[in-house]
């Protein structure tokens, strides 16, 4: 149980483009997911809190006009890079927690974005 | 000082052998704690939560001291599959707050 699916796997793709990144939770309803991002050799940096139904959350420093977030449903969100650039490129991770409160977050398998 | 502070590593320890990691964290508030295990160019995948009286899952040992605000990680019997980074988390709120993870080199 608890799997969380994230399409693509990897993209590459030309400057200026906008990339949609897909998160699912497959067995399970998430109310909110985390998105991640994380340069070679370093760790997970949240980026933001992605609320059903409502905004998103951006941590301190991460531009909510470059980064899209949409949770439309239950099961899905997706970040949006838009006119992304080679600083862009990074590995890109959604998770989600059922049940909510102390659990442990399951992490999908995770978005590497390369950028030309 | 980082919310969450590791280990630097990397160990590089024979098959067989013990290995400790530690973690310690600042939010006094936080309330879970766990262990991830990523591998390379992989997403974190959980190892183990880490509860207050302490937790065994085979070879794998955690725990938790609320009073000096870290926690650790026992490794027995190190395997060459065992290779990769550890990584702690911690929940102060509904955010995990990730360690920079250290990596475990297990060799034959």
């Amino acid at each position: 149980g608890a799997v969380v699916s994230q399409h693509p796997s990897w993209v590459i793709c030309k400057s200026g483009t906008s990339v949609k990144i897909e998160c699912r939770s497959l067995d399970f309803q998430a109310t909110t997911m985390f998105w991640y991002r994380q340069f070679p050799k370093q760790s997970l940096m949240l980026m933001a809190t992605s609320n059903e139904g409502s905004k998103a959350t951006y941590e301190q420093g991460v531009e909510k006009d470059k980064f899209l977030i949409n949770h439309a449903s239950l099961t899905l969100s997706t970040l949006t890079v838009t006119s992304a650039h080679p600083e862009d490129s990074s590995f890109y991770i959604c998770s989600a927690t059922p049940g909510g409160g102390n659990q442990p977050q399951h992490f999908g398998d995770g978005t590497r974005l390369s950028i030309l | 000082r980082k919310e969450v502070e590791q280990d630097p590593g990397p160990f590089n320890v024979p098959e067989g052998a013990t290995v400790a990691f530690n973690c310690t964290y600042s939010n006094s508030a936080s309330q879970s704690f766990f262990w991830y295990r990523q591998d390379c160019r992989k997403e974190p995948k959980l190892l183990m939560s880490v509860y207050s009286s302490g937790n065994e899952d085979g070879r794998f040992t955690a725990q938790l001291n609320r009073a000096s605000q870290y926690i650790s990680l026992l490794i027995r019997d190190s395997k060459l599959s065992d290779s990769a980074t550890y990584l702690c988390a911690v929940r102060p709120g509904n955010k995990l707050v990730f360690g920079a993870g250290t990596i475990l080199r297990v060799k034959s």
